[in-house]
């Protein structure tokens, strides 16, 4: 069965602090995408990644940074965390070209303090 | 740019009723790929269908349909005889075909099926 995992369900966190939110895939695919679900809003794209080590700006980065020094793994970075970014954070993947669906984990629903 | 619209926020019906939910979208691509996820009260968002712009003939799976009409730019989701376990934001998205898979949302339909 395929897998998109991440490292936290819950997680809560003061500003200003630096958050890590992990995401690995077992499914070998070379791209790994990082979105914010806020209500009324849909899913937004923070940042992507289509191979080792390139990255991509989505719809929304500020505030975000990303790190993938392995296939498998995809990380999004808080470097100062604010109160705008609690939310719902959902990592996928899929294969490289655009017709592929997207596989998803089961989010991290962040809180700021 | 590319845009994906669902009116609706919030459908509430009565189990066992049919319900529709829109989608219109927008692109200046003339390949693209629409798709339609499911996210329950779990919270992962799971695959439903793929459709890519030059496969215009509507599906069936089950309970579910789709409806792809190019003209008026809409991708529908409909669900016969709903039951409560259908109960789930749904969300309608296109990728382009350069885009690598890229993903734009709507916003997302929270579907609520009572007993």
């Amino acid at each position: 069965d395929v897998k998109v995992t991440q490292s936290s369900r819950y997680l809560v966190k003061r500003t200003g602090e630096k958050v890590f939110l992990e995401c690995v895939q077992d499914m070998d695919h070379e791209n790994m995408f990082w979105y914010r679900q806020d209500p009324g809003l849909g899913l937004r794209l923070i940042y992507f990644s289509y191979d080792v080590k390139m990255k991509e700006k989505g719809d929304i980065p500020e505030g975000y940074s990303v790190s993938r020094e392995k296939k498998e793994r995809f990380s999004l970075i808080l470097e100062s965390a604010s109160t705008n970014q609690t939310s719902m954070y959902l990592c996928a993947s899929s294969l490289w070209l655009s017709y592929n669906e997207q596989f998803f984990g089961p989010g991290t629903r962040l809180t700021v303090l | 740019a590319q845009k994906v619209t669902q009116a609706q926020t919030e459908i509430s019906v009565v189990e066992k009723e049919d319900v529709t939910l829109d989608c219109v979208y927008e692109t200046r691509d003339t390949t693209y790929y629409l798709f339609w996820y499911k996210q329950p009260p779990s919270g992962e968002l799971v695959f439903l269908i793929r459709r890519n712009s030059f496969d215009e003939q509507n599906e069936i799976s089950g309970r579910y349909s789709w409806n792809f009409q190019k003209s008026t730019s809409s991708f529908n989701f409909t669900i016969t005889a709903s039951q409560v376990v259908d109960s789930a934001v749904y969300f309608c998205a296109l990728s382009e075909r350069d885009g690598g898979s890229r993903l734009t949302f709507g916003e997302g339909t929270q579907l609520t099926v009572n007993p």
